[in-house]
């Protein structure tokens, strides 16, 4: 079965810093994808961030990036410039490739980020 | 827009009241999802569905069922509710493609 960690139930940075949230996950699967979600307070969950394990190169989303460690099983999330409205919590995700998924998701716990002024 | 939308943002019911909580999507999107969301334990799957009429059970069925009658519907039912069911419960659509369009989410409390 697979499993996804997020070590850090709680993270805050200054504003227009950058700050690194941490996730890894466990798959025998050779074909999967893992994405980063995130939440603001009292709003609906949104796609951050999108990576398919076969790519060697890491995902950018303007100022959201990923590093991708598929030995490692590691899949952080840098946000760079943080603003106010990054505030949120942050899920990361896994889901076996294609082909009987039917786009089902495993979520991590997530991490809450606090964006200061 | 894509849109999702869940038909009660809060509800409080008594135990052993039998609860409905809709959802709808106007994306014609295959697959629905349940989730309920608890602080410290991430989103967990409750039921998804692929198509019209068919349900899978996700991690934490006990407690639930499910309904889809049409493809943009999708319904989860607590037949007799408990106060262990008080969540947050998201409703969730997509394609096979692994990203989710998300509702406001359903505040539950079961006194």
């Amino acid at each position: 079965a697979q499993t996804v960690t997020q070590s850090q139930p709680e993270m805050s940075v200054q504003e227009a810093e950058t700050v690194t949230l941490s996730c890894t996950y466990d798959t025998s699967e050779s074909n999967y994808y893992l994405f980063w979600y995130k939440q603001p307070p009292s709003r609906q969950m949104i796609l951050v961030i999108r990576q398919e394990a076969y790519k060697q190169q890491n995902a950018t989303e303007n100022r959201f990036s990923v590093n991708f460690q598929k030995a490692a099983k590691s899949f952080s999330l840098k946000i760079s410039d943080s603003q106010l409205g990054d505030t949120a919590m942050y899920f990361c995700a896994f889901m076996k490739g294609y082909g009987g998924s039917q786009g089902n998701l495993i979520f991590g716990k997530g991490t809450k980020l606090s964006v200061k002024p | 827009d894509v849109k999702v939308t869940q038909s009660s943002r809060y509800l409080v019911k008594r135990t052993g009241e039998k609860v409905f909580l809709e959802c709808v999507q106007d994306m014609d999107h295959e697959n629905m999802f349940w989730y309920r969301q608890d602080p410290g334990l991430g989103l967990r799957l409750i039921y998804f569905s692929y198509d019209v009429k068919m349900k899978e059970k996700g991690d934490i069925p006990e407690g639930y069922s499910v309904s889809r009658e049409k493809k943009e519907r999708f319904s989860l039912i607590l037949e007799s509710a408990s106060t262990n069911q008080t969540s947050m419960y998201l409703c969730a659509s997509s394609l096979n493609t692994g990203e989710l369009f998300f509702g406001e989410g359903s505040r539950l409390t079961v006194l």
